[in-house]
């Protein structure tokens, strides 16, 4: 059974950094690009950024770029997202998710399962 | 930049037949994707490639695109469908992206 597993989220001010973590379990991670999608409360789904199932290729929104970085520790079977100068704006559901099939290069671009996601909050 | 359009809401009563729209100019192109979400859950994958549906989806759900835009259609509208749904695509035209639409609130009447 796959799994994700958030982890990391809670309350910062603003300038400050975060540290998202996704344990997954339930399938070869090594083999799926992964990403992050982020809900503001109320609101629709945002999606933040992706990684290559070897962590060699990344992808960022712009509202983001130069300010996340995404990266992967196969033998951990875990994804991190290091979120750094954080807004209020920022502030939302961060969600993990799994792509739906094997990317021949980058990122198959869907997602077949999600995890609970945790909750970033930045506000002083 | 690319943006996917969908309408707020739409409303049905039960066993009646829901359709939610989404339009992007690069649809044409691009695969469609489409989520249920219901409140306080992660979002769960229903349509793929604009009219595949995943194992464990019903066949009330279905899929279809024509030009610049995409349908979801329920078919026999249950209450448990109530939920917001969202499409997405991908924008490959630069850097790649995945976009979202804004999301359409379902509700059963």
């Amino acid at each position: 059974e796959v799994q994700l597993l958030e982890s990391g989220g809670g309350l910062v001010q603003p300038g400050g950094s975060l540290r998202l973590s996704c344990a997954a379990s339930g399938f070869t991670f090594s083999s799926y690009a992964m990403s992050w999608v982020r809900q503001a409360p109320g609101k629709g789904l945002e999606w933040v950024s992706a990684i290559s199932g070897s962590g060699g290729s990344t992808y960022y929104a712009d509202s983001v770029k130069g300010r996340f970085t995404i990266s992967r520790d196969n033998s951990k079977n875990t994804l991190y997202l290091q979120m750094n100068s954080l807004r209020a704006e920022d502030t939302a559901v961060y969600y993990c998710a799994k792509d739906a099939d094997i990317a021949v290069a980058g990122t198959v671009g869907y997602f077949d399962y999600w995890g609970q996601g945790t909750l970033v909050t930045v506000s002083s | 930049s690319y943006e996917l359009t969908q309408p707020p809401s739409v409303s049905v009563s039960p066993g009646q037949t829901a359709r939610i729209t989404c339009s992007g100019d690069a649809l044409p192109k691009q695969y469609a994707y489409w989520y249920q979400q219901k409140p306080g859950q992660a979002p769960v994958l229903v349509i793929y490639k604009d009219s595949e549906r995943p194992s464990g989806i019903p066949e009330r759900f279905s899929g279809s695109s024509s030009g610049t835009t995409v349908t979801l259609t329920i078919s026999g509208v249950q209450a448990e469908d109530e939920a917001d749904y969202y499409c997405q695509s991908a924008d490959s035209s630069g850097t790649y992206r995945v976009v979202f639409g804004g999301g359409t609130k379902l509700t059963v009447l």
